[in-house]
């Protein structure tokens, strides 16, 4: 099946800093997405984007199908985007007519005051 | 408004005790999944369905049944629950398992002792 590797696994950032979050997935897929999970476990999509760069406040995400990654940007970070960071990339299940979402592992991010 | 409930939020059961987790969407997805999410994995899918009457394994079905009898309703069934299936349980639905647009449920934090 896909791999799909996130990086950093863990971050810590003082609250105004900027970062850099990055997907990587190992073979040609459908689509991708990012979801943030709040720290009470609500998980809130943030971008569907198969390819090109998406804009949404103060997140950004970029999808480079061709060379199989994604990053997803937050500008002037709060104390609110703390939790974890998913991508999840979709590909077709044989034979099934869907596709099968699949995560990576995260990225948890902890914006301190 | 348009969502997934899952319900308990919260469960403490002891190895063996059948239960049945239950999830209800309002949307007319015809795309329903059960995911687990466990410390440092990531989201892995449990079993999914395409339409009322038509489940399919995921990833890691063993120990878990589902069914679909209607539409709206996609319960999670644990026959003989373990200690190994502690874990937090997301439902989800999307339109037509294509891959996004899909709404996830709060959440289901299942302890087995």
């Amino acid at each position: 099946g896909i791999q799909v590797e996130q990086s950093p696994p863990d971050l810590i950032l003082q609250e105004g800093a900027n970062s850099t979050l990055r997907c990587n997935f190992s073979d040609s897929v459908n689509n991708l997405q990012w979801f943030h999970q709040n720290p009470w476990g609500q998980l809130i999509n943030l971008f569907y984007i198969p390819s090109g760069t998406k804009q949404n406040g103060r997140l950004s995400a970029t999808t480079v199908a061709t060379e199989r990654y994604s990053l997803l940007y937050i500008s002037s970070s709060q104390t609110t985007d703390s939790g974890v960071y998913f991508c999840a990339v979709a590909a077709a299940v044989s034979g099934a007519g869907s596709y099968q979402l699949t995560f990576g592992k995260g990225t948890k991010l902890s914006v301190i005051p | 408004e348009a969502q997934v409930t899952q319900n308990p939020r919260y469960l403490i059961t002891v190895t063996g005790k059948k239960l049945t987790v239950t999830c209800s969407q309002n949307m007319n997805h015809e795309y329903m999944s059960w995911y687990r999410q466990d410390p440092g994995l990531g989201l892995r899918q449990i079993y999914y369905s395409m339409n009322v009457e038509v489940t399919d394994k995921g990833d890691v079905p063993e120990g878990y049944k589902v069914s679909r009898k209607e539409k709206r309703n996609f319960p999670l069934i644990l026959e003989s629950p373990s200690p190994n299936q502690t874990s937090l349980y997301f439902c989800a639905s999307s339109l037509f398992g294509q891959g996004y647009g899909y709404t996830f449920g709060s959440g289901t934090r299942l302890t087995v002792v």
